[in-house]
């Protein structure tokens, strides 16, 4: 069974501080794995997807990494705009697989203090 | 563009009572998607669709049908409510089967 673990649960940082999430992901045949932010009371929003170990994305203060076990968000000088829940999910199985599924992580939730 | 619209946004049902939840996409995504997310259990599939006309059970189905009569609309429904089925249920829509999913901005149920 695919399986997504997120940690911290939660993280505060001050602005100005950087730190990374780190998403660890047991999956057979990894096809994408994708990350999320979530504001409260709102639906998740696209981030970034990463299909092979060793791709990076980028997007103003985070960067997302892949390897064959874990991915990390890395969050540079965070501001208190950044505090949300970050989801990361994966999508397994054989390329032209009907597997369809995202096995979504449980989150890290981010305070950044101003 | 709207995106993914999900009609309503509140409801609570008595046991027992059945309801629709309505999703539209206007991004002609041909898969389409219900998720349900509770405290401590992350976003769990419960329907998905692959193409208008066309519904498949995810990981947790039971107690939930869907149709897929038009390629933007996407319908849920609960025959028989349960207080399990209390939750924040999600839509997400999907350009390819391996392309990034776009939320909608959920639907808080409570069944009493």
């Amino acid at each position: 069974e695919d399986q997504v673990t997120q940690s911290p649960e939660a993280l505060r940082l001050q602005e100005g501080e950087s730190s990374s999430l780190n998403c660890s992901y047991t999956v057979s045949g990894l096809r994408g794995l994708f990350w999320y932010r979530q504001d409260p009371g709102k639906g998740p929003e696209f981030l970034f997807t990463l299909y092979s170990a060793g791709e990076e994305k980028e997007k103003e203060r985070l960067k997302a990494t892949l390897t064959k076990k874990e991915s990390f968000l890395h969050i540079t000088a965070p501001k208190p705009e950044d505090s949300a829940t970050y989801l990361c999910a994966v999508r397994a199985g054989n390329s032209g697989g009907s597997n369809y599924k995202l096995t979504f992580g449980k989150g890290t939730l981010l305070t950044v203090n101003p | 563009n709207a995106g993914v619209t999900q009609t309503p946004k509140f409801r609570v049902l008595k046991t027992g009572q059945s309801m629709t939840l309505l999703c539209a996409q206007d991004m002609n995504h041909e898969y389409m998607y219900w998720y349900r997310q509770d405290p401590g259990m992350g976003l769990r599939l419960i329907h998905y669709s692959v193409g208008e006309g066309t519904t498949a059970k995810g990981e947790v189905p039971d107690g939930y049908n869907v149709s897929r009569l038009k390629k933007q609309n996407f319908l849920l429904g609960l025959e028989s409510a349960a207080p399990s089925q209390t939750s924040v249920y999600f839509c997400a829509s999907s350009w390819g089967d391996n392309t990034e999913a776009f939320f909608g901005q959920g639907t808080r149920l409570t069944v009493v």
